[in-house]
């Protein structure tokens, strides 16, 4: 069976600071990852996806990056944090294209 | 553009009622519908989900009704239970073209016992 784990569980982070949030998925070779955001009570927005090593595209700019250092792991991260990225953030996958998206446990981030 | 639209945005049911959750879409390229819930705190997790190919998708006390014609959804949830409050997101995607997942706005269902 297929585990994602996000890291970590939770942040409270500056202003301004750097930011890296992390995924792993195991159980699942060359699975399809994706990032999420979803402010406090609001919708999930797709941020970036990735269907191989090395290879991230970005869906929306939330002056975010993302990269996929190996095949079951998928980094986003920031120099600068803003106030506005306070949020959950989900790292999701799929087996391929198009199919059912499954999500992780999430990363709630809070940035004063 | 809200490409997805979800109503009511909240619903209250008294356990043993069915809800009715609604979502419709504009992308007629759409072809694969997702339901998600999400209890507080937690991530979502997908529910039900249905092709085009069909008008009907079944899983227990949860049945989608498609229609493709008028591009609108609906999720029915019968004899509700206290357990199912949750919010609700209706997704879609296109097999060709966009990678994106596109979410509705949800509905929070509240089943009151």
């Amino acid at each position: 069976a297929q585990t994602i784990h996000q890291w970590p569980v939770a942040e409270i982070k500056a202003v301004g600071s750097p930011l890296s949030l992390g995924c792993t998925i195991k159980g699942k070779s060359s699975p399809n990852l994706y990032w999420y955001w979803q402010a406090t009570g609001g919708t999930l927005q797709q941020l970036f996806y990735s269907i191989t090593v090395g290879q991230v595209e970005s869906v929306v700019q939330l002056n975010l990056s993302a990269s996929r250092p190996k095949d079951d792991q998928f980094i986003l991260s920031t120099e600068k944090l803003l106030l506005s990225h306070s949020g959950f953030y989900l790292c999701a996958w799929s087996p391929g294209q198009k199919d059912t998206q499954y999500f992780g446990p999430g990363t709630r981030l809070l940035v004063l | 553009q809200q490409q997805v639209r979800q109503s009511p945005q909240s619903l209250t049911v008294w356990e043993g009622e069915t809800a009715i959750l609604n979502c419709s879409y504009e992308d007629s390229t759409f072809d694969y519908f997702p339901w998600y819930w999400q209890f507080p705190r937690e991530s979502p997790a997908l529910l039900i989900a249905i092709r085009p190919v069909s008008n009907k998708k079944e899983d227990g006390r949860f049945t989608i009704f498609f229609n493709k014609r008028e591009k609108k959804l609906s999720l029915h949830i019968t004899d509700s239970q206290p357990g199912d409050s949750a919010t609700y997101f209706c997704a879609a995607i296109a097999s060709s073209g966009s990678w994106q997942l596109i979410f509705g706005s949800g509905t929070q269902l509240t089943v009151m016992p």
